[in-house]
């Protein structure tokens, strides 16, 4: 089975700063799709970011960046000049290449510090 | 376009009795997900549909729960007997397609709460 482990419950940035959250996960496919969810206190997920597995290229939407290692098995999103919008909570998400559900991590608090 | 709509937000029942989580999926979509997240957690699959019929529903916790789509767009999801530990925010989502490519589009969730 699909794991994901996010090792940092919680993480605060100042305005205008960079940060990075950590995401590894576990699976003996090759081909898949790895996500980050932003989750504000409306509590919809919202897609930040999607990664295919076979693209060797790091995925970028504007000032949010992944770094992914597959044979580290590791996706940690990087965000750019933070906003106080960007205060949520953040969570990586595994789906198979063929499947359909996704399997999340624990979720990372950001705190975004004007 | 309207989102996925999920009714009631806040929903407080008493333990041992049944409810009803309804969830409306975006117009055309033929994929529905039911999620629960219990607090400080990350969401958990609970069942799949494909149109009317349930997928995949290995994510189900017991028989207390059950889902529904009779006409493949609006689900139910029934809990029968609530316990305390039902207490969750239940997430709906919706997909175009099933395949890994298809984005999940999501709702704003339940909050049950069993008293």
């Amino acid at each position: 089975a699909q794991t994901v482990t996010q090792s940092q419950p919680e993480m605060s940035v100042q305005e205008a700063e960079t940060v990075t959250l950590s995401c590894t996960y576990d699976t003996s496919e090759s081909d898949y799709y790895l996500f980050w969810y932003k989750q504000p206190p409306s509590r919809q997920m919202i897609l930040v970011i999607r990664q295919e597995a076979y693209k060797q290229q790091n995925a970028t939407e504007n000032r949010f960046s992944v770094n992914f290692q597959k044979a580290a098995k590791s996706f940690s999103l990087k965000i750019s000049d933070s906003q106080l919008g960007d205060a949520a909570m953040y969570f990586c998400a595994y789906r198979a290449w063929s499947g359909s559900r996704l399997t999340f991590g624990e979720g990372t608090q950001l705190t975004v510090n004007p | 376009g309207a989102g996925v709509s999920q009714t009631p937000s806040n929903k407080v029942t008493e333990k041992g009795k049944y409810v009803e989580l309804r969830c409306d999926p975006i117009s055309g979509h033929t994929a529905l997900y039911w999620y629960r997240q219990s607090l400080g957690q990350g969401p958990e699959f609970l069942i799949y549909f494909q149109g009317t019929g349930a997928a995949d529903d290995s994510g189900l916790p017991n028989d207390r729960f059950f889902a529904v789509r009779p006409e493949g767009s609006v689900s139910t999801l029934k809990i029968q007997r609530t316990e305390r530990g039902d207490s969750a925010v239940y997430l709906c989502a919706s997909s175009l397609g099933a395949g890994g490519n298809s984005p999940l589009h999501f709702g704003n969730g339940t909050r049950l709460t069993v008293t």
